[in-house]
């Protein structure tokens, strides 16, 4: 089945500690996202990627880092500088140009929380 | 910056009674609206989207939004709601002509139907 798949579900991160989510998708899509997600704050964009070897900062990118080496995978890396990590984290893709294309595929998301 | 606000955070209604949730947006160029829902347990999906002409889109499952462009507004409704469209519902929108791909989200509504 085609789709995106997020692991782990469950990730649990020290103090000072670096931790990485993954997210791989079979779509074919050129477009990926991450986003947080807070509880009453909605889905918050931390990083986005157009197209392989580029990325973009986006609303909260701080304390975070990613790489697109390849088309099918974006992996967020959450730094010891995020002083607050605890949230629900999603990692979307989409495909095309044009606005008939904008169309978010969503992982199934990683929570993690500090120990 | 963009921004989408969604002033009902938690709604409660009955079987039946239908359904208004509201969406604002800030910005003031050419957007592309979306209506994203994430029922208990599954992935976000997409409801409905608005792109052009008629202001007036209809989704999934009994689903309609309508574009109001001098009001920024892109409300969703339903006229009679039912027990499992209990979900969280998020209001997204991208701007056209930026180069930004991904979408704003609003911090969501959720909606509890009671039998």
């Amino acid at each position: 089945d085609g789709g995106i798949t997020q692991s782990p579900k469950y990730l649990f991160r020290k103090e000072g500690q670096n931790v990485t989510l993954s997210c791989e998708q079979n779509l074919n899509h050129d477009a990926m996202y991450w986003y947080r997600q807070d509880p009453g704050q909605g889905l918050r964009l931390i990083y986005y990627s157009q197209i392989v070897n580029d990325f973009q900062k986006g609303d909260i990118a701080e304390g975070y880092s990613v790489s697109r080496e390849k088309k099918e995978s974006f992996p967020l890396t959450v730094t010891s500088a995020q002083k607050n990590p605890t949230a629900f984290y999603l990692c979307a893709s989409s495909q095309g140009d044009g606005p008939t294309n904008e169309k978010l595929f969503f992982g199934s998301g990683t929570q993690l929380s500090v120990l | 910056a963009q921004s989408v606000s969604q002033h009902n955070h938690h709604v409660i209604l009955s079987e039946a009674a239908s359904l208004e949730l509201g969406c604002n947006y800030s910005y003031g160029g050419t957007v592309n609206l979306f209506w994203y829902v994430q029922y208990p347990g599954q992935h976000l999906q997409l409801l409905l989207k608005y792109f052009s002409g008629d202001p007036l889109v209809k989704g999934i499952k009994g689903f309609e939004a309508e574009f109001i462009k001098s009001k920024f507004s892109f409300n969703l409704r339903k006229p009679s709601v039912q027990w499992s469209d209990t979900a969280e519902y998020f209001c997204a929108v991208n701007v056209r002509g930026t180069g930004r791909r991904a979408l704003t989200f609003g911090s969501g509504t959720r909606l509890q139907v009671q039998p």
